[in-house]
């Protein structure tokens, strides 16, 4: 079981706009720690999507977005596409495990 | 550009030993807090554990479940983390990543940046 909790999987129609949830508790993403996002396609590392909850690194497009409210953090995607088809993970710091951690994973299936 | 490149991997039996490598280049590695980061076949991505630079004190920080049996080491003058995997179970099975962030100090709710391409590890009989 993660600490941060995501839906195991969405979907959405090319075009569409879909959101991820992660959600965490005070003691993670309610504690004001910062959260990331991951992209990671069949067979390859993680890449870093978004970072510091709502920033993006160069390159990513803008379609991808990120916002936190309360104990819960979300990814939302635009103008779907089918290379968005992936595995998404939320990640931050536990200060009750002293440790770095991810939710458990979303699969987007783009239809 | 920065480049981490993993080895060591492989098959180990239950109770046996493997340690990993994780060569860096393009960046100032002695710098670097790098960290480890596992993902079981099928599975989602486990942090593992990070090594502060020498600068910062070189201290070692650990995942409940891998506390007291792995061990991240590093060599400056090589450019290499590395991951002692002591007292091995088929629960270990995984891809091993390293990874690190942009800006040399890791803090741990802080993005990593880069990753390798793992290395599989499989613990069986």
């Amino acid at each position: 079981q993660s600490v941060l909790t995501q839906p195991p999987s969405v979907s959405g129609a090319p075009g569409q706009r879909v959101t991820i949830s992660c959600t965490g508790s005070s003691s993670n993403i309610g504690a004001g720690y910062d959260v990331q996002w991951y992209q990671q396609l069949p067979g390859t590392a993680p890449k870093l999507l978004i970072y510091g909850v709502s920033n993006r690194p160069s390159g990513v497009p803008d379609r991808f977005s990120g916002s936190k409210s309360g104990t819960s953090a979300s990814l939302a995607i635009t103008g779907l596409q089918a290379e968005d088809e992936a595995d998404y993970y939320c990640q931050s710091y536990d200060s009750s495990l002293s440790g770095s951690v991810f939710g458990g994973g979303t699969k987007l299936t783009v239809l | 550009e920065v480049q981490l490149v993993e080895s060591g991997g492989g098959l180990v039996k239950p109770g046996g030993s493997l340690r990993l490598s994780c060569a860096a280049s393009g960046f100032t590695f002695s710098n670097a807090w790098m960290t480890w980061v596992r993902q079981a076949p099928g599975k989602g991505l486990e942090w593992v554990g990070r090594i502060k630079s020498k600068a910062d004190g070189g201290t070692t920080d650990y995942a409940a479940p891998v506390k007291g049996k792995f061990s991240i080491s590093r060599d400056d003058s090589k450019n290499t983390l590395y991951l002692q995997m002591n007292s091995l179970k088929t629960e270990d099975t995984a891809v091993y990543y390293c990874a690190t962030c942009a800006h040399g100090v890791c803090y741990m709710d802080k993005p990593f940046d880069y990753w390798g391409q793992g290395t599989l590890v499989t613990v069986s009989s």
